[in-house]
């Protein structure tokens, strides 16, 4: 079993929908929480980041963190075309050295 | 002006041949990573260095040798070559990392060097 798992997709969804994406994970010792975003081709760029448990907004993005269900979520609102990518998670304990991805879920927006 | 820049961006070579990937950064940051990509678009690390200093040496064939002249360049060496090392390598960089008290570690990636083995 991987430390953090998430669903692959892909993701269809309209312009203008609201989109869940999340990744379940097994390590507890987890504390740091992150989503990147993948353009096709490019490298891993960094949306969010979140201590512990809680919820953190930016714009049109919301990322939550449920400790106790070892789950984290990263719900975007209008969604738009340009949010095709794919988004993965990543997390780290409170040592960090080491940051662990999921697989990423790849999205896509239609107009 | 590109935070952290790779070289080349793609390397096409034949199984057993000898290559190198090299990554510099101008964030002024102290740690240095390298990541693979695999088709599935899993992202593991491989190595980590801070100023110069190895600190995280996952599960990786020693076919792959990494060297930090100094702590904004991390190069990547790969020796005889596999079908298996085709993937996207990711170089990236952090402020911090490099010790326990580091707290969020917030990675700037490159933006890849896509290698396949025939």
């Amino acid at each position: 079993q991987k430390e953090v798992e998430q669903d692959p997709g892909p993701l269809s969804v309209p312009e203008g929908a609201i989109v869940s994406l999340n990744c379940t994970y097994s390590n507890s010792a987890f504390q740091y929480f992150m989503w990147y975003r993948q353009y096709s081709r490019k490298g891993p760029e960094l949306l969010m980041y979140t201590y512990s448990s809680g919820n953190k907004e930016d714009g049109r993005f919301t990322a939550q963190v449920d400790k106790s269900s070892k789950y984290i979520s990263l719900f975007i609102r209008d969604s738009q075309p340009s949010d095709s990518a794919t988004y993965l998670c990543a997390m780290s304990n409170a040592g960090f050295q080491k940051l662990v991805f999921g697989t990423g879920t790849r999205l896509l927006v239609s107009p | 002006d590109t935070a952290v820049s790779q070289t080349p961006k793609y390397l096409v070579t034949q199984m057993g041949n000898d290559k190198s990937i090299k990554c510099e950064q101008n964030l002024g940051h102290d740690t240095m990573y390298w990541y693979k990509q695999d088709s599935k678009k899993f992202l593991k690390i491989m190595f980590s260095y801070n100023n110069k200093e190895l600190i995280i040496n996952e599960t990786v064939p020693n076919r792959f040798s990494p060297k930090s002249p100094d702590k904004a360049h991390l190069n990547l060496h790969i020796n005889s070559l596999e079908l298996g090392d085709s993937a996207v390598y990711f170089c990236a960089s952090s402020q911090g990392g490099g010790s326990p008290y580091s707290g969020a570690n917030v990675l700037t990636f490159g933006a890849g060097s896509r290698l396949t083995v025939l």
